[in-house]
């Protein structure tokens, strides 16, 4: 069975502080794909970035970056110097490849807030 | 330019008065989902079209049905809206590839009186 834990709740940070969220993920597969996904107090989520399993290189755009490792399950998001904006919900999600349309299974999200 | 639209924002409905959410896409993805999201809750999905094939989560209510007239739209429809059933209500489209991530409309917020 699939499963994303995202063990923190809440965090609270001051401006210009580095943070970073945590994502574990279980699956059976050896092919499948994570995701981060933003969600403001608007309600959309917004897709941040998508890491297939055979791909562990980490990566950095602007102030985010993501350390995927599949030898610890984990695919944890770092946000660099962060900014009253950056506050929202955050998931990471996971899709599986057994068969087209499989849907991403979200873990319970964490809400970043940050303070100026 | 908005990829997938949902209508209305804000849904009020009475308790047992069917209610119908839309959505539209423009990216011409093959699969579609919707996903119920309560307060301070992980998105759970309720159901996925693969085209026309529609796909039921074991744990859906029969409540809730689904249906998809053309590549471009889909809806939800509430039977008998309880109390239990306010939440926001969140579509999603996504290509073929397995590479791809979920594109999501800005959601529809139903409150039940």
């Amino acid at each position: 069975a699939q499963k994303v834990t995202q063990a923190q709740t809440e965090i609270s940070v001051v401006e210009k502080e580095d943070v970073t969220l945590d994502c574990v993920y279980e699956t059976r597969d050896t092919t499948y794909y994570l995701f981060w996904y933003k969600q403001p107090p608007s309600g959309e989520l917004v897709f941040l970035i998508r890491r297939n399993s055979f791909d562990e290189q980490n990566e950095i755009s602007g102030r985010y970056s993501w350390n995927f490792q599949k030898s610890t399950s984990s695919f944890n998001f770092t946000i660099t110097a962060s900014q009253v904006v950056d506050s929202a919900v955050y998931f990471c999600a996971l899709s599986e490849a057994q068969q087209a349309g499989t849907a991403l299974i979200f873990g319970k999200g964490t809400t970043l807030s940050v303070s100026s | 330019d908005a990829m997938v639209i949902q209508n209305p924002r804000y849904q009020v409905t009475q308790f047992g008065k069917p209610v119908t959410l839309s959505c539209s896409q423009t990216l011409n993805h093959n699969v579609m989902y919707w996903y119920q999201q309560k307060s301070s809750q992980a998105p759970k999905l309720l159901f996925h079209y693969y085209d026309k094939d529609f796909n039921n989560e074991a744990d859906t209510p029969d409540n809730f049905q689904s249906r998809r007239p053309n590549t471009s739209f889909c809806f939800l429809d509430i039977r008998s809206p309880g109390l239990g059933d306010a939440a926001m209500y969140l579509c999603a489209t996504r290509g073929l590839g397995m590479n791809t991530e979920a594109f999501f409309g800005q959601g529809t917020r139903l409150t039940v009186v």
